[in-house]
C-alpha cells in the first residue's frame, strides 16, 4: 500500500520561482526521503530527514518534517529548467523492516 | 564505487510468455535489494525486497516472483505474463537501514 501522498500532483512554474511540494503519510516513521526522477529513468536520492529532525537543507533544497501532522515539504528555491522532473517522497517506518514506501509523486515543470 | 546494473532496458513480450529481469550490484556486500514497479504517471509500488541471500519478502500478491541466488544478484521472474504486468520495473539497493536507495535505470516491459 502507498504510504505517502504528494500534493500537488502537477506544478508548473517559471524559471527563478520557488517550487513547494508536500507529502503526507499515515503511520509513524523512522525517516522520510525525497527522490527525483527524470522521465523514463531511475530515481535519484535528494535528501533524507530523520524523524527527530525538523528541517534540513541541501543546496537549493529545503525539506521540513512535521511528525505531529505527518507531513513533509520540499522547497526548491530559484528553480531552473533542469529541475523539471517528478519528485517523490518515501517513508521508512519505525518497525525497521527495510521497506521504503513511495508516494504518487509531483510532476514539476519549470519553464525557461 | 558502487554501481547497479539492470537489464534489459526495454522488453516486449507476448501474454503467457515467461519473464526474467536481472539486477546486479557492484562495489558493496550484503546490500538490501528491492524490486519496484511503476505504472505510467504513477508512484512506485514495492514488489519484493531482500535482506540477504535466499531471503525474499513479497509485498503484494501477484503473478511475479523474485529470487536472490547470490549476494549481489536479484532476479524478477514470471512463468506466464499478463497484460497487467506491463510497466516500468526498477531495481534498487541500499547498504543499511535508514540510508538512501540507489536505483538502476529501469526496464520498460510491455506485454502484448
Amino acid at each position: 500500500s502507498q504510504q505517502g501522498e504528494e500534493d500537488p500532483q502537477a506544478l508548473s512554474i517559471q524559471e527563478g520561482e520557488n517550487a513547494t511540494m508536500n507529502c503526507s503519510y499515515k503511520t509513524s516513521i523512522n525517516n522520510l526521503q525525497w527522490y527525483r526522477q527524470n522521465s523514463g529513468r531511475g530515481l535519484v536520492h535528494l535528501i533524507l530527514i530523520r524523524s527527530n529532525e525538523r528541517e534540513k537543507h541541501s543546496g537549493r533544497l529545503r525539506v521540513t518534517l512535521d511528525t505531529s501532522k505527518k507531513s513533509s515539504s520540499l522547497l526548491i528555491t530559484a528553480s531552473r529548467a533542469a529541475d523539471t522532473a517528478s519528485y517523490f517522497c518515501a517513508t521508512e517506518r519505525s518497525s525497521n523492516t527495510g521497506k521504503l514506501i513511495f508516494g504518487q509523486g509531483t510532476t514539476l515543470q519549470v519553464k525557461p | 564505487s558502487q554501481t547497479i546494473h539492470q537489464w534489459p532496458a526495454t522488453l516486449v513480450q507476448p501474454v503467457g510468455s515467461p519473464l526474467s529481469l536481472e539486477c546486479t550490484v557492484e562495489g558493496t556486500s550484503n546490500p538490501n535489494l528491492y524490486w519496484y514497479r511503476q505504472a505510467a504517471g504513477r508512484g512506485l509500488q514495492l514488489l519484493f525486497y531482500s535482506v540477504g541471500i535466499g531471503q525474499i519478502s513479497s509485498e503484494v500478491p501477484q503473478n511475479l516472483s523474485a529470487s536472490r541466488p547470490q549476494d549481489r544478484q536479484f532476479i524478477l521472474s514470471s512463468k506466464k505474463l499478463l497484460l497487467s504486468d506491463s510497466g516500468f520495473y526498477l531495481c534498487a539497493w541500499r547498504g543499511a537501514q535508514r540510508s538512501p536507495l540507489h536505483f538502476g535505470n529501469g526496464t520498460r516491459l510491455t506485454v502484448t
